[in-house]
């Protein structure tokens, strides 16, 4: 049972331009998270998904910031016109259940990407 | 909301001896759970060990406990005969109703052989 996979491992942007990271949950997951790692930090919660569905986007910068999580395909954090202080390692993990608090989030290895 | 506090930026300890990692957390909710996540140099999250904040009992995972004091909202990891490949940022986190996971700063943990 392959882990959550995501890609690009790392990714390099200039300022301005659009950064799209990809995110495969563990088969048989259907919630994802998406954490965001500032350099020397823990990781900081983002959005919260299910297919189709934004459950939960208190943690999401309120610009230039987007998730989705379609019925087919992976899930996707789109950080349009970024800027250096984007910089950072983003994490997607994913469980299988919904409802109760119940169910470990499993990470991927995280994108890390640098903003020039 | 929930906050989750490491007040131990670095660690060190000798392989195989054992150590013990700070963890407190603050929460109203009734319904939680608590995790240690390790990460090594790779940067990938793993899963150490999780407690129901519900079961009393301690939980342990081969050479990690931990020792979970409700009343005094404290989570600490006691991670036994180290080895060097416990060297890593160990995280504690905690998840409530609204699932996201709320994660401490972190403590480096060096093992020195």
């Amino acid at each position: 049972n392959a882990g959550v996979m995501q890609n690009p491992r790392h990714l390099v942007r200039r300022r301005g331009q659009e950064a799209r990271l990809r995110c495969s949950p563990m088969k048989g997951h259907s919630h994802v998270y998406w954490y965001r790692q500032l350099p020397e930090e823990g990781l900081k919660f983002m959005v919260y998904l299910q297919k189709e569905n934004i459950i939960d986007e208190s943690g999401m910068p309120k610009e230039r910031f987007s998730a989705e999580f379609p019925k087919e395909g992976p899930s996707i954090l789109r950080i349009q016109q970024v800027v250096r202080g984007d910089s950072a390692a983003y994490f997607c993990a994913s469980s299988p259940r919904a409802g109760r608090s119940s169910d470990t989030q499993y990470f991927g290895p995280g994108t890390r990407l640098t903003v020039l | 909301a929930q906050t989750v506090t490491q007040s131990q930026p670095e660690m060190s300890v000798q392989e195989a001896e054992t150590v013990t990692l700070s963890c407190t957390y603050d929460t109203s909710e009734s319904d939680y759970y608590l995790f240690w996540y390790k990460q090594p140099p790779s940067r990938q999250m793993i899963l150490v060990i999780r407690q129901e904040a519900y079961k009393q009992q301690n939980a342990t995972e081969n050479r990690f406990s931990v020792n979970f004091q409700k009343a005094a909202k404290s989570f600490s990891l006691k991670i036994s005969d180290s080895q060097l490949g416990d060297a890593a940022m160990y995280f504690c986190a905690a998840q409530g109703g609204s699932e996201k996971l709320v994660f401490g700063k972190g403590t480096k943990l060096t093992v020195n052989p």
